[in-house]
């Protein structure tokens, strides 16, 4: 399966835009690009997904690279609740079990 | 309002003793996964099933074993459990097909064995 190198933590201040990046070097054709987050003492939710083009949705945005080696995922304005660690995860369209691989993932705290 | 549902948040077991635990989904979701959260090891997948009575090995199968006997319903089982099995247990569930899928991620449980 194709690796995700995110930084292992990053920091915001509240009601800034946050921009937490994602390299995939290895990524192929089929995989698409999944983003989870994790709060504390909680499962994993899911953020958002993209496979080519950039995506909005209420809760954030994907912006990816045109050679699809990277991607960001934005947050607009970042807020206390947003503090937790962010998963960025390929997803290959062809497995049957479309399981998830997590890597380490970003911790992202966010000052008052 | 979707929903993944595990039957014990908390749990406290000694050593070698068979314990279970049990996932219910009602999405209707043909996939369901169980995975073990650790600090410094993150989200490791223990087994998934795709469908009724059909399970894959994951990334650290060694030590448990699953039951898929009904679609809602997915069962961990630590055969004789052990301190290194002391973690956090995730279950999920998606649907199957185009991986764009979204995946439900249960609330955990955290078990302990001493």
């Amino acid at each position: 399966d194709a690796k995700t190198t995110q930084p292992n933590s990053m920091e915001s201040n509240e009601e800034e835009p946050v921009h937490l990046p994602c390299n995939h070097s290895t990524i192929s054709g089929t995989d698409y690009i999944h983003w989870y987050r994790q709060l504390p003492s909680q499962g994993p939710e899911y953020v958002i997904h993209g496979l080519t083009s950039n995506v909005n949705n209420r809760m954030a945005s994907l912006a990816i690279a045109e050679d699809r080696k990277s991607s960001t995922l934005i947050l607009h304005r970042a807020t206390l609740r947003d503090a937790a660690v962010y998963y960025c995860i390929l997803r290959d369209g062809l497995r049957a079990g479309n399981m998830l691989t997590f890597g380490g993932g970003t911790r992202l705290m966010v000052k008052p | 309002d979707v929903k993944v549902t595990q039957s014990s948040r908390y749990l406290v077991k000694r050593t070698g003793e068979k314990v279970f635990l049990e996932c219910v989904q009602d999405m209707d979701h043909e996939n369901m996964f169980w995975y073990r959260q650790d600090p410094g090891l993150g989200l490791r997948l223990i087994y998934f099933s795709y469908d009724v009575k059909m399970k894959e090995k994951g990334d650290i199968p060694e030590g448990y074993s699953v039951s898929r006997e009904k679609k809602e319903r997915f069962s961990l089982i630590l055969e004789s459990a052990s301190t290194n099995q002391t973690s956090m247990y995730l279950c999920a569930s998606s649907f199957r097909g185009r991986s764009g899928n979204t995946i439900y991620f249960g609330e955990g449980s955290w078990l302990t064995v001493v």
